[in-house]
């Protein structure tokens, strides 16, 4: 099956900074790739996504980029702002998705902070 | 439009005992995933349905059960609770198989004593 792995675990940033987390996945049948962002107490917040066949995709301050080759792709969050605080978790699912097979399998999360 | 619906928010229950989970997708989304999230981890599939067919399975024990019925909603069922089911269940709908994202609600908070 698949298998994410995220790093890193916890990431401090200064008001205005850029942040980056990295994803890499296992299964090549993998292609899409949503980033969610949790709070305290809330579940998990779609923020932005990408399928296989696009390469970069941005929205305002947030981008993503797919490295299909390699496996692995990456959240890019500029001028930080500390409401972008939170668990950020990047997860992969084969599309569509077969009988049997898993739906989304998700990253171990990262812990955002920016620091005013 | 409202967004996913989980109740309760809240539940406390002892060892072996049972327990049902409910949740309501966004309008117009037919397809409804439950996922398990472990303090500090990221949610863990459980199960998918699809007009009220169960269309995945994920790596939970046959006394994790759910149904879908046929205004979308779904229910989640835990029989012979354990202590290591203490986690956020959480639900989340799209609009079909084939069309993600994934929109979840907010979880049901389980502790089990």
């Amino acid at each position: 099956g698949e298998n994410v792995e995220q790093h890193p675990s916890t990431l401090s940033v200064q008001e205005g900074d850029s942040a980056v987390i990295k994803c890499t996945y296992s299964d090549s049948a993998s292609n899409y790739f949503p980033w969610y962002k949790q709070e305290l107490g809330k579940g998990p917040q779609l923020i932005i996504d990408i399928r296989s066949n696009v390469g970069e995709k941005k929205d305002q301050r947030i981008a993503v980029t797919l490295n299909k080759t390699a496996k692995h792709f990456s959240l890019h969050i500029t001028e930080t702002q500390p409401e972008d605080s939170a668990v950020y978790f990047c997860a992969a699912s084969p599309l569509p998705m077969d009988t049997g097979r898993r739906a989304l399998t998700f990253g171990s999360g990262t812990r955002l902070q920016v620091q005013p | 439009d409202a967004g996913v619906t989980q109740s309760p928010t809240h539940l406390i229950k002892t060892r072996g005992q049972h327990v049902t989970l409910r949740c309501s997708p966004i309008s117009g989304h037919k397809s409804v995933s439950w996922y398990q999230q472990v303090l500090g981890q990221g949610p863990q599939f459980i199960f998918q349905y699809y007009e009220k067919e169960e269309r995945g399975r994920g790596n939970f024990p046959d006394r994790f059960s759910a149904r879908q019925f046929p205004n979308y909603s779904s229910e989640l069922n835990v029989n012979a609770l354990l202590l290591g089911d203490s986690a956020l269940y959480l639900c989340a709908s799209s609009r079909g198989l084939l069309n993600q994202p994934q929109h979840f609600g907010d979880g049901t908070r389980l502790s089990i004593l």
